[in-house]
């Protein structure tokens, strides 16, 4: 079935530095990847998503890309900043065979920036 | 504001009871997905309704139970209450069934004593 591997956290990292949050998948389809963050106390929101191998999603800073031969859509950003601290969620979504959407979201890395 | 809205937004209560948790989508939404985020399990799916009909099933427990209504709200009932049952349980919402971006709401924080 389809998983989703994200690197273990928390991540702790100081302002301005550069993030990276890896992030692979299995899939038996042709999957749709997102990242999502959870700030403190709320619920989940999309940060960014690519539909298709080689597309770059991109928001508030963030990006990553889609890469189909290595499984992969890691996060990065060039300069985190505090308000960044977050837990961030790598997800795939699927229509398998004859079957309905299913999104499989990996574990969750925390970021703590630290000023 | 994901548009998406949950009641309660806390929970307390004994093992042993039955809570019903509260959904409603965003506006023109068609499909309302339940998850449960625990600190041991993670963000695991529950169930996915689309237009009232039951689409997908995760890892639900026999003694959880959901529906979505003709007007699309959607509740998830949970029953015989254990310690482990207390989580955050989220719902999202998508525009149809086919579609990717899920929108998520703020959240039931329930707690079992």
């Amino acid at each position: 079935g389809d998983s989703v591997t994200q690197m273990e956290g928390p991540v702790t990292l100081s302002e301005e530095a550069f993030l990276t949050i890896n992030c692979t998948y299995t899939a038996t389809g042709y999957p749709s990847l997102f990242w999502y963050v959870q700030y403190p106390g709320e619920g989940l929101q999309l940060l960014l998503k690519a539909t298709k191998a080689d597309d770059k999603g991109s928001n508030k800073g963030f990006e990553a890309t889609y890469r189909k031969e290595t499984t992969s859509f890691h996060l990065e950003k060039g300069s985190v900043q505090v308000s960044d601290s977050a837990v961030y969620f790598c997800a795939l979504s699927d229509v398998p065979s004859g079957g309905y959407q299913k999104v499989t979201f990996g574990t969750g890395t925390k970021l703590q920036v630290i000023p | 504001d994901s548009g998406v809205t949950q009641t309660p937004k806390h929970l307390i209560t004994a093992t042993g009871q039955r809570v019903t948790l509260r959904c409603s989508p965003r506006s023109g939404d068609l499909s309302v997905y339940w998850y449960q985020q625990s600190l041991d399990q993670g963000l695991q799916f529950l169930i996915h309704y689309y237009n009232g009909e039951e689409r997908a099933k995760g890892n639900i427990l026999e003694r959880f139970s959901a529906q979505q209504f003709p007007d699309l709200h959607s509740e998830l009932n949970l029953s015989s209450l254990e310690l482990g049952d207390s989580a955050l349980y989220f719902c999202a919402s998508s525009i149809r069934q086919s579609t990717d971006t899920q929108y998520f709401g703020p959240g039931t924080r329930l707690t079992v004593l």
